[in-house]
């Protein structure tokens, strides 16, 4: 199965919160990542999380951790539209020959936001 | 500009020509790495550059796939006979420090390059 798992797609309305959560596998992963990709551009990084921490926020934004289960999420409050793109999960994981840590990213959440 | 730069920004290719993708990183970050995005798909880690280190390529798909990086700052991916499964979008990106204990560094993303092999 996938090392980093996430739903494909979110819908929500301007103003509400959006909730992206996402799974990863190697409970060794001291960061977690959220990175977010507009229409056409690279992927920016938007926050990120050791894995000590509980909890994270950052104006609009809140990441939870939930290190026993391997579930992260990211907390979008008052959702605008301008916040529509792709949410993509990563963690750092071990790479396959053992030397470095390598960001391992999930599929990305589409979050479309009515008006 | 100060951000990381890719080129072309489009490429299309027949089936068994070879094609070289170009990355410019931020200035003075060590590490690099490429990425392949595939529609629908997250990002596959390709291979990763560290300073002067010796490459970690543990993502490259095939032996069709190579890159280098020359003094330590451009990079180019080659992929020699294009296969229509390597049509993707390429992303590279560099942070300032590598992938050591933890990994815990910011990348910053190119705007990538789409490759359609015909």
């Amino acid at each position: 199965g996938e090392d980093v798992e996430q739903s494909l797609f979110l819908s929500v309305r301007e103003g509400d919160s959006s909730v992206i959560n996402c799974t990863y596998t190697d409970s060794s992963s001291t960061y977690l990542y959220w990175y977010k990709q507009e229409p056409g551009a690279g992927l920016q990084l938007l926050t990120y999380i050791f894995s000590n921490m509980d909890m994270k926020q950052d104006q609009r934004l809140t990441v939870l951790l939930n290190k026993k289960d391997k579930h992260l999420s990211l907390r979008i409050a008052d959702t605008q539209t301008g916040d529509s793109a792709i949410y993509f999960c990563a963690e750092s994981k071990m790479s396959r020959t053992g030397g470095s840590y390598i960001p391992t990213f999930g599929r990305g959440t589409s979050l479309i936001v009515h008006p | 500009g100060a951000g990381v730069s890719q080129s072309p920004s489009n490429k299309v290719t027949e089936k068994g020509k070879d094609v070289e993708l170009r990355c410019d990183p931020i200035s003075g970050h060590t590490a690099l790495y490429w990425y392949r995005q595939s529609l629908g798909q997250g990002l596959e880690f390709l291979i990763y550059f560290q300073g002067n280190s010796a490459p970690d390529k543990s993502g490259l798909p095939s032996d069709r796939f190579s890159a280098e990086r020359t003094g330590g700052s451009v990079s180019t991916l080659t992929i020699q006979r294009t296969q229509q499964e390597d049509s993707a979008v390429y992303l590279c990106a560099s942070s300032p420090r590598g992938g050591g204990t933890g990994g815990g560094n910011e990348q910053f993303f190119g705007p990538g390059t789409r490759l359609t092999v015909l």
